[in-house]
């Protein structure tokens, strides 16, 4: 079955680098675009963006352009959201989810990884 | 786009059915999808283009509404239907999701 397996918990320090991974797995990470979510704690869910894991192409929510990377290395089946010059307000769960038919909505997520961000 | 949900939070008692509504600022058209959370846990889709039920998602969910104005219906509420519940659009980027609505139990 289709699976989504993040990478561990986080905690970094402000202006800080994190790297989040996404292992695929029960189906080909070429196939569909995957996309990044985040959940700051008791609050909604905000798009940061995606990636055609097939091209490589990636289209960013403005908050966050040049300041997110997404990537993939297909030979692994797996996605990396990259945020740098973290601050306090990026403590959130960040989530991979799978778009099944490329039209913008999320049939599979990952278990989500929380990232911590403090002095 | 900014996604208006309401109410922020909706008491019900099991059994029962329960609406859920959705406001898009402009329109969306039918690009709407409902998910479903619950505490510790990633998002779980429901219902996409406004009226689709996701695979495994039993019919006890449906949806309607187009260009602004959105509803989620549960019906024959059971204990494991008492979550949080977001909708979203897809129509433009930045995708964007309501604030969600808390369903709990009456």
């Amino acid at each position: 079955q289709v699976q989504l397996v993040q990478s561990g918990a986080e905690v970094k320090k402000p202006g800080a680098s994190v790297r989040v991974s996404c292992k695929a797995s029960g189906y080909t990470l070429n196939g569909f675009y995957m996309h990044w979510v985040r959940q700051a704690p008791g609050q909604g869910l905000e798009w940061m963006g995606r990636i055609n894991p097939h091209s490589g192409g990636t289209n960013y929510a403005q908050k966050f352009q040049g300041r997110v990377a997404m990537t993939r290395d297909t030979s692994i089946n797996t996605a990396y959201m990259d945020l740098s010059s973290l601050r306090s307000d990026d403590t959130a769960v960040y989530y991979c989810a799978r778009d099944l038919y490329s039209e913008g909505w999320f049939d599979a997520w990952g278990q989500g990884t929380l990232v911590t961000v403090s002095a | 786009i900014v996604m208006t949900q309401s109410p922020d939070t909706l008491s019900v008692s099991p059994g029962e059915r329960a609406t859920l509504f959705c406001r898009a600022s402009q329109s969306v058209s039918n690009n709407l999808a409902w998910y479903q959370q619950k505490p510790g846990q990633a998002p779980r889709l429901l219902l996409y283009a406004a009226s689709t039920r996701a695979s495994g998602i039993p019919a006890k969910f449906s949806g309607s509404g187009s260009g602004t104005e959105f509803t989620l219906t549960i019906s024959s509420l059971q204990s494991e239907d008492f979550a949080l519940y977001y909708c979203q659009q897809y129509k433009n980027w930045p995708y964007t999701f309501g604030q969600g609505t808390k369903l709990e139990i009456k």
